[in-house]
């Protein structure tokens, strides 16, 4: 059954970019996928979604430093231009027979 | 404004029952899936169960079948999540969340609901 597995943490600097992925298990590809970040303290937002063919939608209010693409089992959170209040946990979640998924989230330090 | 609103905090004995809401602001739930999330403290985002409010199909993760109860009342456009005897396992903030129709994915959330059981 599909699995979505993400790093526990990635670190950046302020200013630069970074790339965080969420990896479908293996036999697994061609899902749409949403991104949500969570800063400390505070409930999650959406912050895009990808759909199976590529393109992305972005939540409201969210910034275009923020944007997504997949590669096969691959989906990709870029984050450009880092600010100190990107600093934060990044779930990735879909939906696979019948069942809601997240990974386990990502947790970006900006250095 | 559109929006998931969500219950106040709750503070709750072992065995007590508990109902806590999400009701739906600037658009109408029937039509989407409204979902519930739950989150400890220190860990990552656990599903719970999600709602179809139009035809109230509902399904639930296997880890909380039979412990929580989902439901919708169309009318005052709000979901629930209730317990008929909580555990002390169950203190955690609950997060009620949108999902879109067709690709399930979450696009709003709820501002959350912190739920403690304590003796």
């Amino acid at each position: 059954q599909l699995v979505l597995t993400q790093s526990p943490s990635a670190s950046a600097s302020l200013g630069a970019s970074v790339k965080l992925t969420c990896t479908l298990s293996s036999g697994h590809s061609s899902y749409a996928i949403a991104w949500h970040q969570q800063q400390p303290e505070k409930g999650p937002r959406f912050l895009l979604k990808l759909n199976s063919e590529g393109s992305h939608t972005m939540g409201d209010g969210i910034p275009d430093r923020f944007s997504g693409f997949t590669s096969g089992a691959e989906c990709y959170l870029t984050i450009s231009s880092l600010h100190s209040d990107d600093e934060a946990d990044y779930y990735c979640q879909t939906w696979d027979t019948g069942r809601v998924l997240f990974g386990g989230g990502t947790k970006l330090t900006v250095l | 404004e559109v929006q998931l609103v969500q219950s106040g905090a709750e503070v709750k004995k072992p065995g007590e029952s508990l109902k806590i809401s999400c009701k739906g602001s600037g658009y109408s739930i029937t039509g989407y899936w409204i979902g519930w999330v739950r989150q400890t403290p220190g860990k990552g985002l656990e599903w719970v169960g999600i709602i179809y409010p139009s035809d109230d199909d509902t399904k639930y993760s296997p880890s909380f079948q039979g412990q929580v109860t989902i439901s919708a009342d169309r009318s005052i456009n709000t979901a629930y999540l209730q317990w008929s005897s909580l555990k002390a396992s169950d203190t955690a903030i609950y997060y009620c969340a949108r999902h879109v129709e067709g690709e399930i994915l979450i696009d709003l959330w709820g501002q959350g609901t912190l739920v403690t059981v304590s003796s």
